[in-house]
């Protein structure tokens, strides 16, 4: 598809575990962003990478979150030994190279901790 | 520090009627840009605008139109004739050009519900 797709859609998980969330970006797009929405609330700016490295990541919560991005394209966000905080839907953006202040919006990973 | 604020949480209109969501900004940087996204219920953001901080013109699309006004750091969004697909959470962003990061840092976003 033309636009940034997300997956898992949805993913539920109990608390402790490991999870990996992936974001396609539009193809050409450099930039990629990642973002954290809880639950009636705005976006959280999680980490920002330009190509594959990462100049901005002042938003990650903890050290249990990170994040990667290889070959300018798929980035993964990585969330460690998960807790019921970390419940949200985490949005991916990517936007393009000389355009760099538009946004576009992936649908969003659902996380539910139990 | 830059911040926004969507003072307007809720907002219920009755279809036909023209509704306005309100947006305020701070930022110390003369280089800004400013956006508003849409989220339908399907939750995907939807890019509406996108405005940098040396114009000032306000801009219409179609039933959409907004209204930039520095000297009171507002970034005002109107919809004429609301229809109920017009329903979503509505967010207003800022974003700086000084470091380069190109975050945004959204409001709290308005919820309008537009009634049939």
């Amino acid at each position: 598809g033309a636009g940034v797709s997300q997956s898992p859609s949805n993913k539920v998980t109990e608390k402790g575990k490991d999870v990996e969330l992936r974001c396609d970006p539009i193809s050409g797009h450099t930039a990629l962003y990642w973002y954290r929405q809880r639950l009636g609330q705005g976006l959280e700016f999680l980490i920002y990478f330009q190509g594959n490295s990462a100049p901005d990541k002042s938003g990650l919560p903890s050290d249990r979150f990170s994040a990667e991005r290889t070959g300018e394209s798929v980035s993964t966000l990585t969330i460690q030994r998960t807790q019921q905080e970390d419940s949200a839907v985490y949005l991916c953006a990517s936007s393009p190279p000389l355009f760099t202040d538009t946004q576009y919006f992936g649908p969003g990973t659902r996380l539910t901790v139990l | 520090a830059q911040k926004v604020t969507q003072a307007q949480t809720e907002i219920s209109v009755v279809e036909k009627e023209d509704v306005t969501l309100d947006c305020v900004y701070e930022t110390r940087d003369t280089t800004y840009y400013l956006f508003w996204y849409k989220q339908p219920p399907s939750g995907e953001l939807v890019f509406l605008i996108r405005r940098n901080s040396f114009d000032e013109q306000n801009e219409i699309s179609g039933r959409y139109s907004w209204n930039f006004q520095k000297s009171t750091s507002s970034f005002n969004f109107t919809i004429t004739a609301s229809q109920v697909v017009d329903s979503a959470v509505y967010f207003c962003a800022l974003s700086e050009a000084r470091t380069g990061a190109n975050n945004l840092f959204f409001g709290t976003g308005t919820r309008l519900t537009v009634i049939p």
